[in-house]
């Protein structure tokens, strides 16, 4: 399928288990992005990657771990996962190296750690 | 450092009704500026931007939205709300000429309701 996908949709975790959320674009898109969406908060940045092997903090990194070994997939792992990690998460890309400076979003994974 | 203020946490509003969310933005750079839609159960949806020249800008679905330097800020309208238009709205800035993608600062979001 073409354009940016995520999964799972839905994952019911317990405290303390790791968690891994795959994003995986077709676009090519160099810049990838991790977003939580929390009631009150907007979205809050998690992680980015900027390319293959580079990637950087966002505003709320701590107990989130990513990977980027190709350009089309960028996983985000938590790797013990907390209540306070119940969240909506999407995954985006751009390329801004164009005029359109615009991301794209996936469908999201609700995450429920309990 | 960037933020965004979305002025209204909620607005309710009757079917062919005028609507207009207000989102302030503070940045000691220039910035880009954009405005998302979120239908539930769905993922953003890009409605309008703004990263240059006219400051009234067209998007899709009939919004439109002004980009006021002195203000700054970037409400965002439409003249006459749909049933449809029912939706979460998000404005979000990144930095002009940023090395970091288009990273982008959210606001909290507003929650459109049009009532029949």
């Amino acid at each position: 399928d073409a354009g940016i996908t995520q999964s799972p949709r839905y994952k019911i975790t317990e405290t303390g288990r790791q968690v891994t959320l795959m994003c995986h674009q077709t676009w090519s898109h160099s810049y990838m992005f991790w977003y939580r969406q929390d009631l009150g908060h907007g979205l809050r940045l998690i992680y980015y990657s900027a390319a293959a092997d580079i990637t950087d903090k966002g505003e709320v990194p701590d107990g989130y771990v990513v990977s980027r070994s190709k350009t089309e997939n960028f996983p985000l792992t938590l790797e013990s996962a907390t209540r306070s990690q119940t969240s909506v998460y999407f995954c985006a890309s751009s390329e801004p190296g164009t005029s359109l400076r615009e991301q794209y979003f996936g469908p999201g994974t609700r995450l429920t750690v309990t | 450092a960037q933020s965004v203020t979305q002025l209204d946490s909620q607005v309710p509003v009757f079917e062919e009704a005028p609507v207009e969310l207000r989102c302030n933005y503070s940045s000691s750079v220039s910035v880009y500026l954009f405005w998302y839609v979120q239908y539930p159960n769905q993922g953003l949806q890009l409605l309008l931007k703004y990263l240059s020249g006219s400051t009234l800008v067209k998007g899709i679905n009939g919004f439109e939205a002004e980009f006021n330097k002195s203000q700054t800020s970037f409400h965002l309208r439409k003249p006459s709300v749909h049933i449809s238009d029912t939706a979460e709205y998000f404005c979000a800035v990144s930095s002009l000429g940023s090395n970091q993608g288009g990273k982008l600062i959210f606001g909290q979001g507003t929650e459109l309701s049009v009532k029949p």
